[in-house]
């Protein structure tokens, strides 16, 4: 089955610490991995994607994320973490059963930037 | 500006209520979806329409029912067979770019049964 996984229900770092937020995926074929984000009572913002190319990936707000195959991870990260960067970040992957662009999404991940 | 737009924003329902939550976009897209978010579960689909008059039940869609006669619109009913409805809805679209920038949401309808 497809699925994706976020192990942290809570990530806490201190401001200007570099921060993580994890994600695993199981797929049948090539993955397409998104992450979003989402702040308090508020749709989802895109923030940056893989779907083939460089491992590493640079989205908005000077987040990056790491395509990893042999793990089947792609781990959120930041060099220096803001305030501003508190939200619920959610890791998401196309279902390739569906024959559609249907995506499913992690539980997501509540990281909180401390001042 | 082209978006989503989800109304109303807060919306309460008394037992027995049949409700509907609004979702229209402006951006051309195909594809549509509705997704229920709990706390610590994350985005369960309810439906989702890839096309003007048809649509698919998604892994949650008991209790629920929708339409999509307009391109540009997709409407979710919580009736009352669904028992636990109290959380907060989010719709999506997405298009032709749906790979290089995945799913475009709406705000939200956060329902309350009262």
């Amino acid at each position: 089955a497809q699925s994706v996984a976020q192990p942290e229900d809570q990530v806490n770092v201190a401001e200007g610490n570099p921060l993580t937020v994890k994600c695993t995926y199981s797929v049948s074929g090539n993955p397409y991995l998104f992450w979003y984000v989402q702040y308090p009572n508020r749709g989802l913002q895109f923030l940056l994607k893989y779907i083939t190319g460089d491992n590493l990936v640079k989205g908005s707000y000077g987040f990056e994320a790491e395509f990893n195959k042999s793990q089947t991870s792609f781990h959120l990260k930041k060099p220096s973490a803001l305030v501003s960067d508190s939200a619920l970040y959610f890791c998401a992957v196309r279902d390739f059963t569906s024959g559609t662009y249907k995506y499913i999404f992690g539980t997501g991940t509540r990281l909180k930037v401390l001042a | 500006d082209g978006g989503i737009t989800q109304s109303p924003k807060y919306l309460f329902r008394k037992e027995g209520q049949n409700v509907t939550l609004s979702c229209e976009q402006n951006l051309n897209h195909d594809a549509m979806y509705w997704y229920r978010q709990d706390p610590g579960q994350g985005l369960r689909l309810i439906y989702y329409s890839q096309i003007v008059n048809d649509f698919q039940k998604g892994d949650i869609a008991e209790g629920y029912s929708v339409s999509r006669e307009k391109k540009e619109s997709f409407p979710l009913t919580v009736t009352s067979a669904q028992k636990n409805p109290t959380a907060f809805y989010l719709c999506a679209s997405s298009g032709m770019t749906v790979l290089l920038y995945g799913y475009t949401f709406g705000s939200g309808t956060r329902l309350t049964v009262v």
